[in-house]
Formats: C-alpha cells, sequence, structure tokens
C-alpha cells in the first residue's frame, strides 16, 4: 500500500498560518474519521498533534487545527512559533485494523 | 506517568533475525493496544503493526506479513516484536506505541531501538 501524499517540504514566517496537506484514496482518509498528525524534531519520537480528524489531544496548543475534505486532510498551523520547525506526518485507518503514514513534510520557519 | 522503556540497539546478519520488546509502565496494561512503527535513517515512518495487550489480536502491513511476530507478556507488561529475514533495508529505529483511546491514535511513544542489518 502507497504511503499517503504530503508536500516535502512547507514554510512560514512567524506569526503566519501554514496548511499541510496529506492526500490519500476513499480507502484510507476519505473513508475513515481515523485521521492523526504527528509532529517530530529530530533525534525524537514524533508527537500526536490530531486525531480523529480535527481533535486535539490535552496540552496541545490550539494554534494546531485540522480538517478533510473528500480524500485530502489538512494540518494548519496558525501563529507560527519558531518551535513549530519540524517534521509532520500524517496517518490514517486503511481498513482491516491497519495504519497508513504519509511520507512526511518539513516545515520550516523563515 | 506512562512509559514505554524498548531494548538496545542490535546488530544482525542479512537473513537473521531480530526480536526487540517494550516494557509499558505507569498505566493499565491491559487496556491499551500496542503499535510497532519503524523509521529508517532520513525517511517518514512506516507502520508494522498493532497487538492487543492479551496478544490474541495482531494485525500487520501487507510489506512485513509473514516475516513479523508480535507477542505480550502480561505478567511483566511487556510487548514483543520478531523480524525474521532481515535485509539491510530493514536498518531503522523501531518504535513502539501506545494507542490512545481513540483508534489508530498513538499517545505515548517509547524512545526507539536502532536495528542494523549488515554484513
Amino acid at each position: 500500500q502507497s504511503a499517503l501524499t504530503q508536500p516535502p517540504s512547507a514554510s512560514g514566517s512567524p506569526g503566519q498560518s501554514v496548511t499541510i496537506s496529506c492526500s490519500g484514496t476513499g480507502s484510507d482518509v476519505g473513508g475513515h474519521n481515523l485521521v492523526s498528525w504527528y509532529q517530530q524534531h529530530p533525534g525524537n519520537a514524533p508527537k500526536l498533534l490530531i486525531f480523529d480528524i480535527d481533535m486535539r489531544p490535552s496540552g496541545v496548543p490550539d494554534r494546531f487545527s485540522g480538517s478533510r475534505s473528500g480524500n485530502t486532510a489538512s494540518l494548519t498551523v496558525s501563529g507560527l512559533q519558531a518551535e513549530d520547525e519540524a517534521d509532520y506526518y500524517c496517518t490514517s485507518s486503511a481498513g482491516s485494523n491497519t495504519v497508513i503514514f504519509g511520507g512526511g513534510t518539513k516545515l520550516t520557519v523563515l | 506517568q506512562v512509559q514505554l522503556l524498548q531494548s538496545g540497539a542490535e546488530v544482525k546478519q542479512p537473513g537473521a533475525s531480530v526480536k526487540l520488546s517494550c516494557k509499558a509502565s505507569g498505566y493499565a496494561f491491559t487496556n491499551y493496544y500496542l503499535h510497532w512503527v519503524r523509521q529508517a535513517p532520513g525517511q517518514g515512518p512506516e507502520w508494522i503493526g498493532v497487538i492487543s495487550p492479551s496478544g490474541i489480536n495482531t494485525f500487520s502491513a501487507q510489506n512485513f506479513q509473514g516475516r513479523v511476530s508480535m507477542t505480550t507478556d502480561t505478567s511483566t507488561s511487556t510487548v514483543y516484536m520478531e523480524l525474521g529475514s532481515l535485509r539491510s533495508d530493514d536498518t531503522a529505529f523501531y518504535y513502539c506505541a501506545r494507542q490512545s483511546k481513540h483508534p489508530h491514535s498513538l499517545d505515548y511513544w517509547g524512545q526507539g531501538t536502532l536495528v542494523t542489518v549488515s554484513s
């Protein structure tokens, strides 16, 4: 099964908003509400940012928001801060109790 | 606090098998599924599989079926993953991660175990 499609890079200046897309199919992103987003800083394990398309775990700032339209999910980071510079990955259920990751997007804060 | 403590780095020859462990603490082990995810250097993560805490239910990615085995030991709150027929492209960090109360979202991760496959 192919990875979900994410842009390899994104960037924005401090205070701006950036949106990262995650494209799949009706068998994964479009067919399940089980889309999550993770942030990963170099040398660390991924950190859960968003689950169930648009829900935030406690402790995650509301600057991070998720959405979905058709077979594409999106992560928006508002009010960019230097510490947001990291890699971001989406995941989705792919049916039959399996999970698929996106290829990842490197976010640069200019 | 929730902790997932993974076993140490491994170096294996091509064709060998590796068995990794992940010891959970700080929560009720029997209430949460555990996933395995790997990440090759400089690459994105790749989902390997998931196991129920009882060990009765396991699901794995098609790429790993027939080559991966996951088990649990509820007496020690430990999950194991064995990967066989190792190849050089299996070289990666291997993470265990707890599935939250929301299916397929992973809220706590282990520190990772580096597996190097080299002759």
